[in-house]
Protein backbone atom coordinates (compact mmCIF):
# COMPACT_ATOMS: atom_id res chain seq x y z
CA UNK A 1 0.00 0.00 0.00
CA UNK A 2 1.33 3.38 -1.14
CA UNK A 3 1.92 5.77 1.43
CA UNK A 4 2.94 9.06 2.54
CA UNK A 5 3.47 9.98 6.17
CA UNK A 6 3.41 13.29 7.37
CA UNK A 7 5.19 13.35 11.08
CA UNK A 8 2.50 14.98 13.21
CA UNK A 9 -1.32 15.19 12.64
CA UNK A 10 -1.60 18.17 15.21
CA UNK A 11 0.54 20.70 15.86
CA UNK A 12 0.57 24.15 18.70
CA UNK A 13 3.90 25.88 18.30
CA UNK A 14 4.57 29.67 19.68
CA UNK A 15 4.71 32.53 17.41
CA UNK A 16 8.32 33.22 16.82
CA UNK A 17 9.26 29.28 16.74
CA UNK A 18 10.82 27.68 14.42
CA UNK A 19 8.74 25.21 13.02
CA UNK A 20 9.64 21.71 11.04
CA UNK A 21 7.17 19.81 9.21
CA UNK A 22 8.64 16.50 7.90
CA UNK A 23 7.04 14.17 5.25
CA UNK A 24 8.42 10.84 3.91
CA UNK A 25 7.08 8.48 1.18
CA UNK A 26 7.87 5.35 0.18
CA UNK A 27 7.03 4.55 -3.35
CA UNK A 28 10.82 6.07 -4.80
CA UNK A 29 8.59 9.11 -6.32
CA UNK A 30 11.27 11.86 -7.65
CA UNK A 31 8.72 14.58 -7.03
CA UNK A 32 7.28 15.92 -3.70
CA UNK A 33 5.30 19.40 -2.69
CA UNK A 34 3.98 20.65 0.41
CA UNK A 35 0.45 22.48 0.02
CA UNK A 36 -1.31 24.65 2.57
CA UNK A 37 -5.13 24.54 2.35
CA UNK A 38 -6.81 27.26 3.81
CA UNK A 39 -11.22 27.66 3.89
CA UNK A 40 -12.10 29.47 0.73
CA UNK A 41 -8.26 29.24 -0.87
CA UNK A 42 -8.04 25.68 -2.13
CA UNK A 43 -4.65 24.13 -1.89
CA UNK A 44 -2.18 26.46 -2.28
CA UNK A 45 1.29 25.26 -3.58
CA UNK A 46 4.33 26.38 -1.01
CA UNK A 47 7.52 24.60 -2.13
CA UNK A 48 8.06 21.59 -4.55
CA UNK A 49 10.96 19.20 -5.37
CA UNK A 50 11.68 17.12 -8.19
CA UNK A 51 14.93 15.94 -7.12
CA UNK A 52 17.23 15.07 -4.42
CA UNK A 53 18.28 18.66 -3.13
CA UNK A 54 16.60 20.50 -5.75
CA UNK A 55 13.72 22.94 -4.61
CA UNK A 56 11.46 25.40 -6.37
CA UNK A 57 9.03 27.95 -4.82
CA UNK A 58 5.37 27.48 -5.52
CA UNK A 59 3.04 30.40 -5.26
CA UNK A 60 3.11 31.19 -1.50
CA UNK A 61 6.92 30.63 -0.53
CA UNK A 62 7.27 33.49 2.00
CA UNK A 63 8.40 32.89 5.58
CA UNK A 64 9.08 28.73 4.47
CA UNK A 65 11.95 27.29 3.44
CA UNK A 66 12.59 23.55 2.73
CA UNK A 67 14.91 20.99 2.87
CA UNK A 68 15.41 17.52 0.75
CA UNK A 69 18.63 15.74 1.47
CA UNK A 70 17.58 12.61 0.82
CA UNK A 71 14.62 10.94 -2.00
CA UNK A 72 12.17 10.11 0.39
CA UNK A 73 12.28 12.45 2.17
CA UNK A 74 10.94 16.45 2.22
CA UNK A 75 10.42 18.88 5.22
CA UNK A 76 8.86 22.11 5.35
CA UNK A 77 10.64 24.99 7.85
CA UNK A 78 8.82 27.58 8.83
CA UNK A 79 11.63 30.11 9.80
CA UNK A 80 10.02 32.12 12.51
CA UNK A 81 6.42 30.88 12.89
CA UNK A 82 3.62 33.63 12.90
CA UNK A 83 -0.28 32.96 13.72
CA UNK A 84 -1.03 33.67 9.69
CA UNK A 85 0.61 30.29 9.34
CA UNK A 86 -2.19 28.45 11.06
CA UNK A 87 -3.27 26.05 8.52
CA UNK A 88 -3.37 22.61 7.11
CA UNK A 89 -0.36 21.44 5.48
CA UNK A 90 -0.84 18.87 2.40
CA UNK A 91 2.23 16.76 1.52
CA UNK A 92 2.00 14.88 -1.33
CA UNK A 93 4.45 12.95 -3.93
CA UNK A 94 4.11 11.58 -7.78
CA UNK A 95 6.62 10.01 -10.30
CA UNK A 96 8.67 12.27 -12.99
CA UNK A 97 7.22 13.40 -16.07
CA UNK A 98 3.59 14.04 -17.13
CA UNK A 99 0.22 13.33 -16.25
CA UNK A 100 1.14 11.41 -12.70
CA UNK A 101 -1.05 11.56 -9.90
CA UNK A 102 0.25 13.16 -6.60
CA UNK A 103 -0.75 10.74 -3.64
CA UNK A 104 -1.40 13.12 -0.45
CA UNK A 105 -0.47 12.52 3.24
CA UNK A 106 -2.94 12.53 5.54
CA UNK A 107 -2.44 16.37 7.08
CA UNK A 108 -0.58 18.77 9.31
CA UNK A 109 -3.05 20.88 11.28
CA UNK A 110 -0.68 23.53 12.64
CA UNK A 111 -1.89 26.12 15.01
CA UNK A 112 0.25 29.55 15.92
CA UNK A 113 -0.24 30.76 19.00
CA UNK B 1 -0.67 31.06 -15.92
CA UNK B 2 -2.42 28.02 -15.23
CA UNK B 3 -5.84 28.73 -13.59
CA UNK B 4 -8.67 26.15 -12.28
CA UNK B 5 -11.92 27.70 -11.35
CA UNK B 6 -14.96 25.75 -9.74
CA UNK B 7 -17.64 28.45 -9.18
CA UNK B 8 -19.88 25.87 -6.61
CA UNK B 9 -18.58 26.62 -3.25
CA UNK B 10 -20.99 24.40 -1.90
CA UNK B 11 -23.91 21.99 -2.67
CA UNK B 12 -26.10 20.18 -0.70
CA UNK B 13 -28.17 17.41 -2.36
CA UNK B 14 -30.37 15.16 -1.10
CA UNK B 15 -29.20 10.88 -1.18
CA UNK B 16 -30.09 9.24 -4.56
CA UNK B 17 -30.15 12.93 -6.08
CA UNK B 18 -27.78 13.45 -9.17
CA UNK B 19 -24.89 16.26 -8.80
CA UNK B 20 -22.60 18.06 -11.24
CA UNK B 21 -19.56 19.70 -9.82
CA UNK B 22 -18.26 22.43 -12.62
CA UNK B 23 -14.29 22.82 -13.24
CA UNK B 24 -13.18 25.64 -15.81
CA UNK B 25 -9.83 25.68 -16.61
CA UNK B 26 -7.10 28.31 -18.50
CA UNK B 27 -4.01 26.96 -19.94
CA UNK B 28 -1.74 28.14 -23.06
CA UNK B 29 -0.49 24.38 -22.64
CA UNK B 30 -1.34 22.23 -25.74
CA UNK B 31 -0.91 19.10 -23.95
CA UNK B 32 -1.70 19.07 -19.99
CA UNK B 33 -3.62 16.61 -17.60
CA UNK B 34 -6.52 17.31 -15.76
CA UNK B 35 -7.78 15.59 -11.97
CA UNK B 36 -10.20 15.32 -9.34
CA UNK B 37 -9.65 14.84 -6.60
CA UNK B 38 -11.99 13.66 -3.13
CA UNK B 39 -10.92 15.02 0.00
CA UNK B 40 -13.43 13.07 2.89
CA UNK B 41 -13.63 14.29 6.31
CA UNK B 42 -10.58 12.44 7.27
CA UNK B 43 -8.28 14.88 5.26
CA UNK B 44 -6.44 12.74 2.94
CA UNK B 45 -7.14 13.60 -0.60
CA UNK B 46 -7.55 10.62 -2.94
CA UNK B 47 -7.20 10.32 -6.68
CA UNK B 48 -10.43 10.02 -9.15
CA UNK B 49 -9.52 10.42 -12.25
CA UNK B 50 -7.07 11.65 -14.88
CA UNK B 51 -7.56 12.71 -18.40
CA UNK B 52 -5.22 14.22 -20.90
CA UNK B 53 -6.29 16.84 -23.08
CA UNK B 54 -6.06 14.68 -25.88
CA UNK B 55 -8.57 12.33 -24.98
CA UNK B 56 -11.81 14.04 -24.63
CA UNK B 57 -13.87 10.56 -24.30
CA UNK B 58 -16.60 10.39 -21.50
CA UNK B 59 -15.52 8.75 -18.55
CA UNK B 60 -17.79 6.66 -16.12
CA UNK B 61 -16.97 4.34 -13.09
CA UNK B 62 -19.32 3.04 -11.27
CA UNK B 63 -21.80 6.37 -10.06
CA UNK B 64 -19.44 8.62 -11.71
CA UNK B 65 -18.66 10.14 -15.07
CA UNK B 66 -16.48 12.77 -15.82
CA UNK B 67 -17.15 15.03 -19.06
CA UNK B 68 -14.62 16.74 -20.57
CA UNK B 69 -14.66 19.15 -22.95
CA UNK B 70 -12.01 21.18 -24.89
CA UNK B 71 -14.15 23.64 -26.52
CA UNK B 72 -15.57 25.35 -23.15
CA UNK B 73 -12.26 24.29 -21.41
CA UNK B 74 -14.53 22.29 -19.12
CA UNK B 75 -13.64 19.02 -17.16
CA UNK B 76 -17.38 18.35 -15.23
CA UNK B 77 -17.73 15.78 -12.37
CA UNK B 78 -21.52 14.05 -12.09
CA UNK B 79 -22.64 12.15 -9.18
CA UNK B 80 -25.60 10.10 -10.03
CA UNK B 81 -27.47 8.72 -7.17
CA UNK B 82 -25.52 10.42 -4.37
CA UNK B 83 -24.65 8.68 -1.42
CA UNK B 84 -24.26 10.11 1.93
CA UNK B 85 -20.77 8.35 1.80
CA UNK B 86 -20.13 11.13 -0.95
CA UNK B 87 -20.06 13.94 1.41
CA UNK B 88 -16.68 15.53 0.63
CA UNK B 89 -14.48 18.49 -0.49
CA UNK B 90 -13.85 17.65 -4.14
CA UNK B 91 -10.53 19.45 -5.92
CA UNK B 92 -10.04 19.90 -9.67
CA UNK B 93 -6.68 20.37 -10.69
CA UNK B 94 -5.04 20.93 -13.87
CA UNK B 95 -1.11 20.06 -14.54
CA UNK B 96 1.72 22.93 -14.94
CA UNK B 97 4.59 21.44 -16.76
CA UNK B 98 7.77 22.72 -14.80
CA UNK B 99 11.03 21.60 -16.54
CA UNK B 100 10.55 17.42 -17.49
CA UNK B 101 8.86 17.33 -14.78
CA UNK B 102 4.67 19.06 -13.54
CA UNK B 103 3.15 20.58 -10.82
CA UNK B 104 -0.38 20.64 -9.83
CA UNK B 105 -2.70 23.61 -10.10
CA UNK B 106 -5.98 23.45 -7.72
CA UNK B 107 -9.27 24.66 -7.98
CA UNK B 108 -10.19 25.89 -4.81
CA UNK B 109 -12.82 23.24 -3.91
CA UNK B 110 -16.75 22.77 -3.94
CA UNK B 111 -17.84 21.07 -0.73
CA UNK B 112 -20.54 18.51 -1.25
CA UNK B 113 -23.17 17.47 1.62
CA UNK B 114 -25.08 14.96 0.76
CA UNK B 115 -28.00 14.37 3.26
CA UNK B 116 -30.28 11.02 3.86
Amino acid sequence: DVKVTQSSRYLVKRTGEKVFLECVQDMDHENMFWYRQDPGLGLRLIYFSYDVKMKEKGDIPEGYSVSREKKERFSLILESASTNQTSMYLCASSQAGRGNEAFFGQGTRLTVV
Amino acid sequence: AQKVTQAQTEISVVEKEDVTLDCVYETRDTTYYLFWYKQPPSGELVFLIRRNSFDEQNEISGRYSWNFQKSTSSFNFTITASQVVDSAVYFCALSEAVGGSEKLVFGKGTKLTVNP
